[in-house]
């Protein structure tokens, strides 16, 4: 099993541009989730899901976007990019079905924007 | 699910140390999990304990819980270089939901 995959690794943006992180897993886990990690902030939430065509927002929802059409992918949107959007993104996932839900995460995206 | 604060900011101790780090949370729990972050790296899962537990083992790790003061700390004995790096703790009250992670404890091992 690959876990979570995410692509790009590194990406340089200009203000106003819009891109998709992709991210996908392969261990038929029902949720999945979007994290940004800025220095001495710790990971903050962005977007979850508890499902295919399921969606909801996390602490930090603002100037993104996501929809989960397949149980496997779970990409995140940036429609009009802007220099507060420059961090680490790192997608995860998890078995709902288990009461002790382990989180996996991918190796994380590097965003610029200039 | 609710944030974990953990505690303190950042440790640096030397090899053969051991290492404590502390989590405090608010509200009653069904679990809470320990993960570890290299730097530049994703998360990775240590441990999980439930909320009926007080005490978990797992090689040189020991993590206890504490639901009447809603704490946990985990323990790192005989640390290494190799155990370099941010630890989360992460509560849960709720099977399969996202879980908010707090600002980690940045630990520094020297040989």
């Amino acid at each position: 099993n690959a876990g979570v995959t995410q692509t790009p690794k590194f990406q340089v943006l200009k203000t106003g541009q819009s891109m998709t992180l992709q991210c996908a897993q392969d261990m038929n886990h029902e949720y999945m989730s979007w994290y940004r990690q800025d220095p001495g902030m710790g990971l903050r939430l962005i977007h979850y899901s508890v499902g295919a065509g399921i969606t909801d927002q996390g602490e930090v929802p603002n100037g993104y976007n996501v929809s989960r059409s397949t149980t496997e992918d779970f990409p995140l949107r940036l429609l009009s990019a802007a220099p507060s959007q420059t961090s680490v993104y790192f997608c995860a996932s998890s078995d709902g079905r288990s009461s002790g839900n382990t989180i996996y995460f991918g190796e994380g995206s590097w965003l610029t924007v200039v | 699910s609710q944030q974990g604060e953990e505690d303190p900011q950042a440790l640096s101790i030397q090899e053969g140390e051991n290492a404590t780090m502390n989590c405090s949370y608010k509200t009653s729990i069904n679990n809470l999990q320990w993960y570890r972050q290299n730097s530049g790296r994703g998360l990775v899962h240590l441990i999980l304990i439930r909320s009926n537990e007080r005490e978990k083992h797992s090689g040189r790790l020991r993590v206890t819980l504490d639901t009447s003061k809603k704490s946990s700390s985990l323990l790192i004995t005989a640390s290494r270089a190799a155990d370099t790096a941010s630890y989360f703790c992460a509560p849960s009250n709720q099977a399969g939901t996202a879980l908010i992670f707090g600002k980690g404890t940045t630990l520094s091992v020297s040989s």
